[in-house]
């Protein structure tokens, strides 16, 4: 079945970077986009964008271009989320999402446990 | 990009219907029909009951429902049960390849 397992909580401290991983396994990792979606303190989810596994083709919103990477290895079926300079709006409960289906298809079927990123001195 | 509007919240009694709006732009909702809803309960992973527009994933309550008229996408739950108590979540695709989300609404069934 599909799973996603995302890597472990970190806390940072302020204008430092974090990497969060998420491992897939049950489904052909180059098949389907990943997404990444964060959620603060008693807020809304927010989409932070997308990659194509298959291509390493990415797109971030405009608020996060800057900061934000995201890359895969194919090899270990694993997407990663890079952020940069944290501030303590940074955080969060990150999950990364999977569009499990093809063509236009814009639906998150599978969601990984998320990942707690504290910022704060 | 902003984020599309949602009522804060919403409450209804066991057995009632109520409709959950998502108003965004002609960039997203009014544009393509890729709205999808996720039912959020704290703590879980959301869960996705409704998408492209209308249509319910295999195993989603026909309770659910989705429709859009112009820049505003809606979801109807029937026959509320203390279950559905949860935060709702609307997404679209939008022109710009991004895709955008709804601020979130609280459902409380009363």
């Amino acid at each position: 079945q599909v799973q996603l397992v995302q890597s472990g909580a970190e806390v940072k401290k302020p204008g430092a970077s974090v990497k969060v991983s998420c491992k897939a396994s049950g489904f052909t990792f180059t098949d389907y986009y990943m997404h990444w979606v964060r959620q603060a303190p008693g807020q809304g989810l927010e989409w932070m964008g997308w990659i194509n596994p298959n291509s390493g083709d990415t797109k971030y919103i405009q608020k996060f271009q800057d900061r934000v990477t995201m890359t895969r290895d194919t090899s270990i079926s694993t997407a990663y989320l890079d952020l940069t300079r944290l501030g303590s709006d940074d955080t969060a409960l990150y999950y990364c999402a999977l569009n499990y289906c093809s063509g236009n298809c814009y639906q998150i079927h599978h969601w990984g446990q998320g990942t707690l990123v504290t910022v704060s001195s | 990009q902003s984020a599309l509007t949602q009522p804060a919240s919403v409450s209804g009694s066991p057995g009632q219907s109520i409709t959950i709006s998502c108003t965004g732009t002609s960039s997203d909702i009014g544009r393509y029909n890729y709205v999808c809803w996720y039912q959020h309960h704290p703590g879980k992973a959301p869960k996705l009951i409704i998408y492209d527009v209308g249509k319910r994933p295999s195993g989603v309550s026909d309770r659910f429902s989705g429709s859009k008229s112009d820049n505003t996408a809606s979801l109807t739950i029937s026959g509320l049960q203390i279950e559905d108590e949860a935060d709702y979540y609307c997404t679209s695709f939008a022109t710009d390849t991004t895709l955008v989300f709804g601020g979130g609404t609280k459902l409380t069934v009363l």
